[in-house]
């Protein structure tokens, strides 16, 4: 079955600009949670959405902010851009979501992830 | 605060030998983990995993054993191969709240 698919892989853009990141999730999963990788920082856990509403959020500021939509296909939005926010966007997805339970359903699998610069 | 912890950032073996990847947790209603491993332009993949009522769990030649009095947990890779040379992370999950907290990753170096 096809992965998780994000888009676009490569992106630059300049300070104050905004971006917008697509996640296509494996068929079947409900859940998608996004992060973001920076050297040194490992993954930081920005939001899920599970059937089209925010579950949780992570310590971003507002200027982050994503959508899940009917199909589970889910955007990121980061505005007013920061030569801060270059960094590696993750995509996951899972059956059931983050920390709901034992079973598998909560694995996560993860897109390439689309690499943002901000110049 | 840093949840989960990986105290080591790089670890370098020999090939067949074993490689010991540590991670620390300060959250005691952290319920179930998770060890991912990603390689350079690619997303992480789980790996392995555990749940608190065990305190070990075995898949080939990878290990993860759990100790919850001391909040720690390890990934033994035995014997090591050159293919496992990748960024490790550990993940933490707590099934009430629905969150799941990842350390900063180590990466892991097998040498020929």
């Amino acid at each position: 079955k096809a992965g998780v698919t994000q888009t676009p892989r490569y992106l630059i853009k300049t300070r104050g600009q905004q971006v917008t990141l697509s996640c296509s999730p494996i068929s079947g999963h409900r859940s998608v949670s996004w992060y973001q990788q920076t050297p040194g920082q490992g993954l930081q856990f920005l939001f899920e959405y599970f059937s089209e509403t925010q579950r949780n959020k992570g310590n971003f500021p507002g200027r982050f902010s994503g959508r899940q939509f009917s199909n589970s296909r889910s955007e990121m939005n980061v505005s007013t851009l920061e030569l801060g926010d270059s960094a590696l966007y993750l995509c996951a997805s899972s059956l059931e979501g983050l920390g709901q339970g034992f079973s598998g359903a909560n694995v996560l699998t993860f897109g390439a992830g689309s690499r943002l610069t901000v110049l | 605060d840093q949840q989960v912890k990986q105290n080591s950032p790089s670890l370098s073996v020999q090939e067949g030998r074993i490689s010991i990847l540590n991670c620390d947790y300060t959250n005691s209603m952290f319920d179930y983990f998770l060890w991912y491993k990603k390689y350079p332009a690619e997303g992480p993949t789980f790996l392995i995993s555990i749940s608190s009522i065990k305190d070990k769990n075995e898949d080939g030649r990878f290990t993860v054993f759990l100790n919850k009095s001391a909040k720690h947990l390890s990934l033994h890779i035995v014997p090591s191969q050159p293919g496992d040379s990748a960024v490790y992370f550990c993940a933490a999950s707590d099934s009430n709240a629905g969150k799941s907290t990842f350390g900063d990753g180590t990466t892991l170096t097998v040498k020929p």
